[in-house]
């Protein structure tokens, strides 16, 4: 069985401030891993994807990697209300065009 | 470039009742996915097709679900007969051949079956 797990919050951040979400999964052979945010009563929007251990830097995004501990973390820097969402990590086992395992998602409230 | 659009948005059946989502994908997007999502959980995969073909319903129930992609374009997934626990949003979401593991998600449509 392959899951993904994300604390689901809600996380508090205030405004301005770096928010840091964090995801595990069971899969050692998934290949690809995303971040998907969702706002209240819309669909999964995608912001970051991540391939190879390490960081990888999109504006205010930061997606961390470590396939050795089988963790994917985001961070959001100069955290802003228009972030407050919930954030929905996804990992492709396969590789390709094989479905999305999401996690629960975690919810982020940023405070102004 | 439009995105995905499904219909209907909402639908609101009585239990036992046949009911019917219609998905069209991006234009030139190969790969289409059916995801269902319950309230405080994340999608989880129903079918994926690639052209017409179903390459993966191992998660569908086929006892009640069933779904097509006759031409390789839209698609249609319906439920009968609905039961309660079907009440939630059902996600088509498509991808293109050239980027396989980037997914573009429609709108949803919202099932409430009472």
């Amino acid at each position: 069985q392959k899951e993904v797990e994300q604390n689901s919050g809600p996380l508090s951040v205030p405004e301005g401030a770096i928010a840091s979400l964090n995801c595990t999964y069971s899969d050692r052979g998934s290949q690809s891993f995303f971040w998907y945010r969702q706002y209240s009563g819309k669909s999964p929007e995608l912001i970051m994807s991540i391939y190879s251990n390490g960081d990888k830097e999109d504006g205010r995004f930061t997606a961390q990697l470590n396939k050795a501990s089988q963790y994917v973390s985001l961070l959001i820097r100069d955290s802003q209300p228009s972030d407050s969402a919930t954030y929905l990590c996804a990992v492709i086992s396969g590789g390709g065009a094989d479905g999305l395992t999401f996690g629960k998602g975690t919810h982020l409230i940023i405070q102004p | 470039e439009a995105g995905v659009v499904q219909s209907p948005r909402y639908k609101i059946i009585e239990k036992k009742q046949p009911v019917a989502f219609w998905c069209n994908p991006i234009s030139g997007h190969n790969t289409l996915y059916w995801y269902l999502q319950n309230l405080g959980q994340g999608p989880e995969l129903l079918i994926r097709y690639e052209n017409e073909e179903a390459v993966d319903d191992s998660q569908l129930p086929k006892d009640r679900f069933s779904a097509e992609r006759l031409k390789g374009v839209d698609s249609t997934l319906k439920i009968q007969p609905a039961e309660l626990g079907d009440s939630a949003v059902y996600l088509c979401a498509s991808g293109h051949r050239d980027l396989p593991d980037t997914q573009y998600f429609g709108p949803g449509t919202r099932l409430t079956v009472l």
